[in-house]
């Protein structure tokens, strides 16, 4: 089954200790994407990938880091997680980055309490 | 980065009855998405309608996009209790798969 996976999908954490949440798609997607979800707020993109090893910012990434090692994962790191980290996390792949644009996938989301 | 904002925000109908939503955006697109998203969970892609398109259809769905109002529309027909959800509309400016989303608009259909 062609599907997006994260976790966890819930953690209790308390600042500044270190976390991952794990992404993983099995469709063979070339673009990957991290958002949060905060209420009034909508979805905002923290941290895309076009590819392998290709990585950018994306519009609220102060506090987190990626990696893209290999295509198929594309982990979440919070190093120091503080208080307003504390959001519904979701991540998404999507076919390709060309010039076309196309849907994404999402994951089932992880949602985050740093405390 | 645009961003799509909806209006209504929340809409409440009777089951059978159609629901349409509105999307605004700011700038020049490349393409316009609608996902669905049930209470707490992961978003759903519906349609999208790339910006030489103005209308398209997928079921019960029905999307237009006026590119010259940089606005689009969203109709459930024949709504049912399970089209209950959040849905949002979000751009991508340059097809480059950056989506820009919208706050979202709570739809519930009572049956």
């Amino acid at each position: 089954e062609a599907q997006v996976t994260q976790n966890p999908r819930y953690l209790i954490t308390v600042t500044g200790k270190k976390l991952t949440v794990t992404c993983s798609q099995n469709m063979n997607h070339e673009y990957m994407s991290w958002y949060r979800q905060d209420p009034g707020l909508g979805l905002r993109q923290i941290y895309y990938s076009m590819n392998v090893e290709v990585t950018d910012k994306g519009d609220v990434p102060e506090g987190y880091k990626v990696s893209r090692k290999e295509k198929r994962n594309f982990p979440l790191i919070l190093e120091s997680p503080s208080p307003n980290q504390t959001s519904l996390y979701f991540c998404a792949s999507s076919l390709s980055s060309g010039e076309q644009g196309n849907e994404q996938y999402f994951g089932p989301g992880t949602r985050l309490t740093v405390t | 980065s645009q961003q799509g904002e909806e209006d209504p925000q929340a809409l409440s109908i009777q089951e059978g009855e159609n629901a349409t939503m509105n999307c605004s955006y700011k700038t020049s697109i490349n393409n316009l998405q609608w996902y669905r998203q049930n209470s707490g969970r992961g978003l759903v892609h519906l349609i999208l309608i790339r910006s030489n398109e103005r209308e398209k259809h997928s079921g019960r769905l029905r999307v237009t996009l006026d590119t010259s109002k940089k606005s689009s529309s969203l109709l459930i027909t024949a709504s049912r209790a399970a089209d209950t959800a959040s849905y949002f509309c979000a751009t991508d400016a340059n097809g480059n798969n950056r989506l820009a989303f919208g706050k979202g608009n709570q739809v519930v259909v009572i049956p």
